[in-house]
């Protein structure tokens, strides 16, 4: 089955770039993406990149893919303590059905400090 | 936000006992999904829906079951809970022809004593 693999903290200083990876096990994924969820809430799709694009740039947001060694990464410039949340990676099989059926990570704990 | 509410936000219940949770949405999304969240597994799909009536088991549907009468509603029932079931469980709702991406509920923290 599907494996989305991440680790589970990082900490930082505020106004550093922060870089979380993730790796995945399934070749047929079409969409991959990253979800942020902060304390007591639900998760909110921060971005997501197509299986046939390298790279996606969203003002501090970079997201780098390499297919070839199934590796996704997430890239925040200047980071600020308002990112301190948990970020999840997921991705979706290219299965046309089950199309928004994702498949996630254990999240990783990101701690920005002043 | 997209417009999904989760009912009840917590609740606390007794082993053996029955529960339902509700989902609820405005978006006229098809798809409709139950994630559970715990330590150290993330998220993990329990029962989706692909339509009214339409339902089918995710990777964790052992104990629970869920119904689709209405486009706006999905509701997750745990016939008989156990202690293994104390999670929080999210509702997430998604459209076909998007790019895939799921639109999350708040969650309903269950904890079963």
């Amino acid at each position: 089955g599907e494996d989305v693999e991440q680790s589970l903290f990082l900490s930082v200083r505020e106004g550093d770039s922060s870089v979380i990876n993730c790796t995945y096990t399934d070749s047929s994924s079409t969409y991959l993406y990253w979800y942020k969820q902060e304390p007591g809430a639900g998760l909110q799709l921060l971005t997501y990149i197509f299986s046939n694009m390298d790279m996606k740039q969203d003002q501090r947001l970079t997201v780098l893919l390499n297919k070839k060694d199934k590796h996704l990464s997430l890239r925040i410039a200047d980071t600020q303590t308002g990112d301190s949340a948990i970020y999840f990676c997921a991705e979706t099989p290219d299965r046309g059905s089950t199309l928004g059926r994702l498949y996630f990570g254990r999240g990783t704990q990101l701690t920005v400090w002043p | 936000d997209a417009g999904i509410t989760q009912s009840p936000r917590h609740k606390v219940t007794e082993t053996g006992t029955p529960v339902t949770l509700r989902c609820h949405q405005t978006e006229n999304h098809r798809y409709m999904y139950w994630y559970r969240q715990d330590p150290g597994h993330g998220l993990r799909l329990i029962h989706y829906s692909y339509g009214v009536k339409d339902t089918d088991k995710g990777e964790v549907s052992d104990g629970y079951s869920v119904s689709r009468s209405k486009t706006e509603d999905f509701l997750l029932t745990l016939e008989s809970a156990t202690s293994s079931q104390t999670s929080v469980y999210f509702c997430a709702i998604s459209e076909i022809g998007n790019t895939g991406e799921l639109f999350f509920g708040e969650g309903s923290r269950l904890t079963v004593l």
